[in-house]
Order: C-alpha cells, then sequence, then structure tokens
C-alpha cells in the first residue's frame, strides 16, 4: 500500500519564526489533507490541497502532485501553534492513509 | 450547530468486558470512519462506512465491530477479542465521489482505558 512520510519528526521554534513542514507519498493520490492535533486530541482540518497552493492566515500549503510530495508553511509561528501536525492520503480510494505526525513546539 | 459528536469522552473498562463507543454526525455525510491512534503515532484505520447498512474493514478491524443502521450514527464496539484496546479512538466523516473520499472531518475522540 501507500507509504507516507513526514520531516522533520519533531521541530522546537522560538515564538515569531517561520517553518515548513514536508509530506513525501510513495504514489499517486487523489487526495491530500493537513492537520494540526491539539493538546486535547482534537484534529483540526488545515488545508484540502491534492494540488496546487492554498493559504489561510499565517499558513499556507503547497502539493506537488507529480512529484508526490506537500508542504506545509507556518509564518510568525505562535505558542498556539504547537502540537502535532499530520498528512493524511486518499490512495482513490483503496484507503485514507496517515502519516506520523511533525510535533511542533513553539517556545515563548 | 453542525458537527460531529463522540461520546463518551473518557471510558473504562475491565478486561474480558464489551464497549461501545459512540458518534453520530448532522453532517448529512455519506461516509463514516472509525481510526484508532496509539501514544505518539498516527492514525489507523479500524473500520468504514459509505453507505447504510454497508461497512468495509480497516487495517485493524480484528477485535472490533461496528453497525451502521442509520445515516447519522457510526458506533463502534470494542471486544473483548481486542488484545490490547487502551487506545484514543476518532470518528469521522466525509462526503463521497463515487468511490473517492472527500474531504473528512474528525469528532473530539474517545479515551479507552482497560484496567
Amino acid at each position: 500500500g501507500i507509504q507516507v512520510e513526514q520531516s522533520p519528526p519533531d521541530l522546537i521554534l522560538q515564538e515569531g519564526a517561520n517553518s515548513t513542514l514536508r509530506c513525501n507519498f510513495s504514489d499517486s493520490v487523489n487526495n491530500l489533507q493537513w492537520f494540526h492535533q491539539n493538546p486535547w486530541g482534537q484534529l483540526i482540518n488545515l488545508f484540502y490541497i491534492p494540488s496546487g497552493t492554498k493559504q489561510n492566515g499565517r499558513l499556507s500549503a503547497t502539493t506537488v502532485a507529480t512529484e508526490r510530495y506537500s508542504l506545509l508553511y507556518i509564518s510568525s509561528s505562535q505558542t498556539t501553534d504547537s502540537g502535532v501536525y499530520f498528512c493524511a492520503v486518499d490512495d482513490y480510494g483503496q484507503n485514507f492513509v496517515f502519516g506520523p505526525g511533525t510535533r511542533l513546539s513553539v517556545l515563548p | 450547530d453542525g458537527g460531529i459528536t463522540q461520546s463518551p469522552k473518557y471510558l473504562f473498562r475491565k478486561e474480558g468486558q464489551n464497549v461501545t463507543l459512540s458518534c453520530e454526525q448532522n453532517l448529512n455525510h455519506d461516509a463514516m470512519y472509525w481510526y484508532r491512534q496509539d501514544p505518539g503515532q498516527g492514525l489507523r484505520l479500524i473500520y468504514y462506512s459509505q453507505i447504510v447498512n454497508d461497512f468495509q474493514k480497516g487495517d485493524i478491524a480484528e477485535g472490533y465491530s461496528v453497525s451502521r443502521e442509520k445515516k447519522e450514527s457510526f458506533p463502534l464496539t470494542v471486544t473483548s477479542a481486542q488484545k490490547n484496546p487502551t487506545a484514543f479512538y476518532l470518528c469521522a466523516s466525509s462526503t463521497q465521489s463515487g468511490q473517492f473520499y472527500n474531504e473528512q472531518f474528525f469528532g473530539p475522540g474517545t479515551r479507552l482505558t482497560v484496567l
């Protein structure tokens, strides 16, 4: 089945810094989502982005489907950005597969 | 307001007992899903349902059972056959485009602990 990798596994930032999180996948995908899991476990939808670029405030995402990767950019990070960031892909209806996540800690 | 609800938030079970986790959505979504998350790990698919009265096994279905009698509801039963059931359980729903998944939305989760 499809493999999903995320990097880096852990990231520590000072408040105000920028960061880039990466998601690589091993096969063609129909859809890709980015989620933020907060400290209480809630998964919050960030982007639904099978291809192209989207922006929402300080966050933006780019998926290059032909090269099988997606990037999540966080600018001017805040302590509330802390948590785990997951990407998940749909390999054309066979399965919806999550990556292992990137754990982000933003220090005040 | 629209969304996905899960209950209970915390659940404690003795070994050998079956327990049922509730998941309800009022988003009018056809598809519903159950995932399991272990500490420090990603999510793994247990079961999913694309339509009422039909459901499919995911990657880790052994020791679990589901039903889909109503569009709004997709309860998960953790049976005594599940060897290591202590985990965080998340329910999700989405619309469908044929066989393909559309954007998934998640409930707040249930933390199950086996004593």
